[in-house]
C-alpha cells in the first residue's frame, strides 16, 4: 500500500521557522497527528489536529492541513536547539483502527 | 507516575538465540503494542494487543510472537534472531486510538 511519506532531513538557523511536509494516505482519516522524538527516546505525542479543520495553532506550533491534496504540515515558529529532533506525522486509515507513521523528518538546528 | 518501560535497553546477541524484550506499563492501558524503527522505515508495527489474552500481527510480524497475560506486560520474542532483526524496538501503551505512550527504546545488534 501507501505509504505516509515525509522528507528525511531539515536543517534550519536557530530562531528561523521549521515548516515539516507530510503526504498521508486516506483522506477519510478522521485525525492527524505529530509526535516529536528527542535522541535517545521513545515518541511523544506533540498534536493533532481533526479532519474539519484546516489550521489549528498551538503556541510556536501550527500545523496546517489540505486534505484536497492529503497534505500535512507542521510550522515551529522561532525554532530552538531544543527543537532538534525526529518529527512523525501519522494518521489512522479508515481500514484499520491502527496508527500508522510516516517516515520521519530530522529537524537539525544550528546557531 | 505512571510509565511504560522496557528493558533491556541494549542487547547484542547471535543469530539463531531466542531473544525476549521486555514491556511494562503502568498506565492500565488495555492496548499495548511492538514497533520497530529503521533509518528509512519510520516506525513499522510488529505486534499489538488489545487486553488480556489478546495479540494481534502487525505489518512485520514474521520471526516476532508476543503473549499477554495480565495487563502490564507484552514482552516480545525473537524466536531465532536474524541480522535483518537488528533495529531499535519501541513498546508503546493507549487508551485511545491515537495517543500512544512510547517507552524509550530497546536497541537489538544480532550479530
Amino acid at each position: 500500500g501507501e505509504d505516509v511519506e515525509q522528507s528525511l532531513f531539515l536543517s534550519v538557523r536557530e530562531g528561523d521557522s521549521s515548516v515539516i511536509n507530510c503526504t498521508y494516505t486516506d483522506s477519510s482519516s478522521t485525525y492527524l497527528y505529530w509526535y516529536k522524538q528527542e535522541p535517545g527516546a521513545g515518541l511523544q505525542l506533540l498534536t493533532y489536529i481533526f479532519s474539519n479543520m484546516d489550521m489549528k495553532q498551538d503556541q510556536r506550533l501550527t500545523v496546517l492541513l489540505n486534505k484536497k491534496d492529503k497534505h500535512l504540515s507542521l510550522r515551529i515558529a522561532d525554532t530552538q536547539t531544543g527543537d532538534s529532533a525526529i518529527y512523525f506525522c501519522a494518521e489512522i486509515p479508515d481500514n484499520t483502527d491502527k496508527l500508522i507513521f510516516g517516515t520521519g523528518t530530522r529537524l537539525q538546528v544550528f546557531p | 507516575d505512571a510509565e511504560i518501560t522496557q528493558s533491556p535497553r541494549h542487547k547484542i546477541t547471535e543469530t539463531g538465540r531466542q531473544v525476549t524484550l521486555a514491556c511494562h506499563q503502568t498506565w492500565n492501558h488495555n492496548n499495548m503494542f511492538w514497533y520497530r524503527q529503521d533509518l528509512g522505515h519510520g516506525l513499522r508495527l510488529i505486534h499489538y494487543s488489545y487486553g488480556v489474552q489478546d495479540t494481534n500481527k502487525g505489518e512485520v510480524s514474521d520471526g516476532y510472537s508476543v503473549s499477554r497475560s495480565n495487563t502490564e506486560d507484552l514482552p516480545l520474542t525473537l524466536e531465532s534472531a536474524a541480522s535483518s532483526q537488528t533495529s531499535v524496538y519501541f513498546c508503546a501503551s493507549s487508551e485511545s486510538e491515537g495517543e500512544l505512550f512510547f517507552g524509550e527504546g530497546s536497541r537489538l545488534t544480532v550479530l
